[in-house]
């Protein structure tokens, strides 16, 4: 039982690349999510998914895009990489669609450095 | 104005030592108010889950909401230097989760 597994671990990109940033979970959560976090930050929302097929935007979703054809995976996509997208990126997903009410269960993150 | 103000620390203790540490809101909606740790290099993990005011107790850990001042705090009894690690609120409102900025907690043997 792997939980939430996100790959890579590690990535170095040159600005203007574009990468997608992998997330499997094997728990039947319908809600999925990813974060970024940043020093003094915290961790703050870039995208979400109620379930497969639906998505939408969360507090710092510029510069990201997601899709979720299956219940089990959910990609985040850098279009074209800003050293400001330098941080670490973590995903993270809920049994239930009712965000926060319940806790979600985190991967262990991808640390991303843009050059 | 942040949603959740959270004391970014470091805290310094020594083992054996009770710890608290706190959050405070201005959203008068949140109702689910949790505690995650996260361990350096990993990612978070929820630690307490509580549910409007309140307190509830696990082992060590005892969790207090206040919704009246709202104020959310975590106690650590006999602190651990396995307790190191950075702590973050997150409330809800059952529309949006929001994260505090995380507490670094160093215990120290």
């Amino acid at each position: 039982n792997a939980g939430v597994t996100q790959t890579p671990k590690f990535q170095v990109l040159k600005t203007g690349q574009s990468m997608t940033l992998q997330c499997a979970q094997d728990m039947n959560h319908e809600y999925m999510s990813w974060y970024r976090q940043d020093p003094g930050m915290g961790l703050r929302l870039i995208h979400y998914s109620v379930g497969a097929g639906i998505t939408d935007q969360g507090e710092v979703p510029n510069g990201y895009n997601v899709s979720r054809s299956t219940t089990e995976d959910f990609p985040l996509r850098l279009l074209s990489a800003a050293p400001s997208q330098t941080s670490v990126y973590f995903c993270a997903s809920s049994l239930s669609a009712d965000r926060g009410v319940y806790g979600y269960t985190f991967g262990s993150g991808t640390r991303l450095t843009v050059v | 104005q942040k949603e959740v103000e959270q004391d970014p620390g470091p805290l310094s203790v020594p083992e054996g030592a009770i710890v608290s540490l706190n959050c405070t809101y201005s959203n008068s909606a949140f109702q689910y108010f949790m505690w995650y740790r996260q361990y350096s290099r990993k990612g978070p993990e929820l630690l307490m889950y509580t549910y409007s005011s309140g307190n509830k107790e696990d082992g060590r850990f005892t969790a207090q909401v206040d919704k009246s001042s709202k104020y959310i705090s975590l106690f650590i009894r006999d602190s651990q230097p396995s307790d190191s690690a950075t702590y973050l609120c997150a409330m809800s409102d059952g529309n949006k989760l929001v994260f505090g900025a995380g507490t670094i907690l160093r215990v120290k043997s």
